[in-house]
């Protein structure tokens, strides 16, 4: 059974620091790994991909890959208030497989003003 | 870009009628769409997997013959929850991936704004 488990949350932060929201996946077939932000009542919006090791970085995210721990973070840095949402990762598996995506439970953030 | 669009975003029913939601992709043509389902502050649930000119195939669990799915073309997608129940009020959201001949493993989804159901 495929597992994607997120750090539980609330997560709340101070605006300006950095928020940090860990998960790990229990596919080893997962090639592509998927962030979204979803406002409530909204439907997920994509923030960042990684597919490679190592950290990819887009503006005030990065996103963080270690395939061999199993594991994919998300830090955004300089918060604001308009970050606050609920953070979904999920994990792709193979090559036309966009089927497998599935969702961790998410974290919700709260950035404090 | 691709743009995922579903309709209605909202809809109200009395338990037991049919209520039917549509997933258009408006500027690409999609073989598949994916329906997902969430309760609240729980994640999204794949549903099925909707193909079009052939039969959706549903995840474990869920009933093909109350969640109805129809990909009768290359951009629509028909859920329709037939004889709904209070307890398939939920959030339901529809995707795409993108058309653009990239491999699925590195694209990502294209969602719908979602449809609020409530069966009272």
């Amino acid at each position: 059974q495929k597992e994607v488990e997120q750090n539980s949350g609330p997560l709340s932060v101070p605006e300006g620091a950095i928020a940090s929201l860990n998960c790990t996946y229990s596919d080893r077939g997962s090639q592509s790994f998927f962030w979204y932000r979803q406002y409530s009542g909204k439907s997920p919006e994509l923030i960042m991909f990684i597919y490679s090791n190592g950290d990819k970085e887009d503006g005030r995210f990065t996103a963080q890959l270690n395939k061999a721990s199993q594991y994919v973070s998300l830090l955004i840095r300089d918060s604001q208030p308009s970050d606050s949402a609920t953070y979904l990762c999920a994990p792709s598996g193979g090559f036309g497989s966009a089927r497998q995506l599935t969702f961790g439970s998410g974290t919700q953030l709260t950035v404090l003003p | 870009g691709a743009v995922v669009s579903q309709h209605p975003s909202r809809v109200i029913c009395k338990s037991g009628t049919s209520v039917k939601i549509e997933c258009r992709s408006l500027d690409f043509q999609a073989t598949t769409m994916f329906w997902y389902r969430q309760f609240p502050k729980k994640s999204l649930m794949l549903m099925a997997t909707s193909n079009e000119g052939s039969k959706a195939t549903y995840e474990q669990g869920v009933e093909k013959d109350k969640f109805l799915i129809n990909h009768a073309s290359l951009t629509l997608s028909t859920l329709t929850v037939t004889s709904a129940h209070p307890e398939d009020s939920s959030f339901y959201i529809c995707s795409a991936p993108p058309p653009d001949g990239q491999n699925a493993y590195n694209s990502p989804l294209h969602f719908g704004n979602g449809t609020r159901l409530t069966v009272t």
